[in-house]
């Protein structure tokens, strides 16, 4: 595609519910980042992909939250058991190379905009 | 751990000033540096990107500088625009990872 396309825009949930939210990134992206952007909060690193492989998780606020990406394309973010304080923004990034030299431009999606009541 | 540090936190400039937007880092290792832009309620939009073999960096009216030694960026906008009014953000990459700064809001007065 043209942009990096994220699903749903925005998303309303009753607690202790499961989300989850898609990613397509630009065609030929190898590498795949989540962020998350809570309400007057920076950007917080969740999760990268390098291809299908998740090198990093640690940015995961905890074991509800889960991800993963197939086919070296679409990648899907999973929240188990949604509490409050996981409402926020969640955004999509993409990128052709990650680290190193020469290092790719970040793209960003529009973000999926998650309120947990 | 990489902190990144944007200042001033708000702008508001009358239309037609420069705008001068500072980032700072505190790891000098650095790959690269990427200044973005945030609307309201809207994802990040990529202005510039400078490797870090790059000094500076210009698109149009923006320009971006970088002083890797130094742990510090600027992104000079000329001849402000009241569709310049956003959010600026600069990141960092670290190996895989990008660090962002808080940003700074930007409101350029008609």
């Amino acid at each position: 595609g043209a942009g990096v396309s994220q699903s749903p825009s925005n998303k309303v949930t009753e607690k202790g519910k499961d989300v989850e939210l898609r990613c397509d990134p630009i065609s030929g992206h190898t590498a795949l980042y989540w962020y998350r952007q809570s309400l007057g909060q920076g950007l917080e690193f969740l999760i990268y992909f390098q291809g299908n492989s998740a090198p990093d998780k640690s940015g995961l606020p905890s074991d509800r939250f889960s991800a993963e990406r197939t086919g070296g394309s679409v990648s899907t973010l999973t929240i188990q058991r949604t509490q409050q304080e996981d409402s926020a923004v969640y955004l999509c990034a993409s990128s052709t190379s990650v680290g190193g030299a020469g290092a790719g431009e970040l793209f960003f999606g529009e973000g999926s905009r998650l309120t947990v009541l | 751990k990489q902190e990144v540090t944007q200042i001033p936190a708000a702008l508001s400039v009358p239309e037609g000033e420069n705008l001068v937007l500072n980032c700072s880092f505190t790891d000098s290792a650095i790959y690269n540096l990427q200044w973005f832009r945030q609307d309201p309620g809207k994802g990040l939009t990529s202005l510039l990107l400078i490797q870090s073999s790059q000094r500076e960096q210009t698109s149009g009216r923006l320009n971006a500088s970088l002083d890797k030694s130094s742990g510090r960026s600027t992104l000079y906008i000329a001849a402000s625009q009241p569709g310049d009014s956003a959010t600026y953000l600069c990141a960092v990459t670290n190996d895989y990872k990008l660090s962002f700064g808080a940003g700074t809001t930007v409101t350029v007065r008609a």
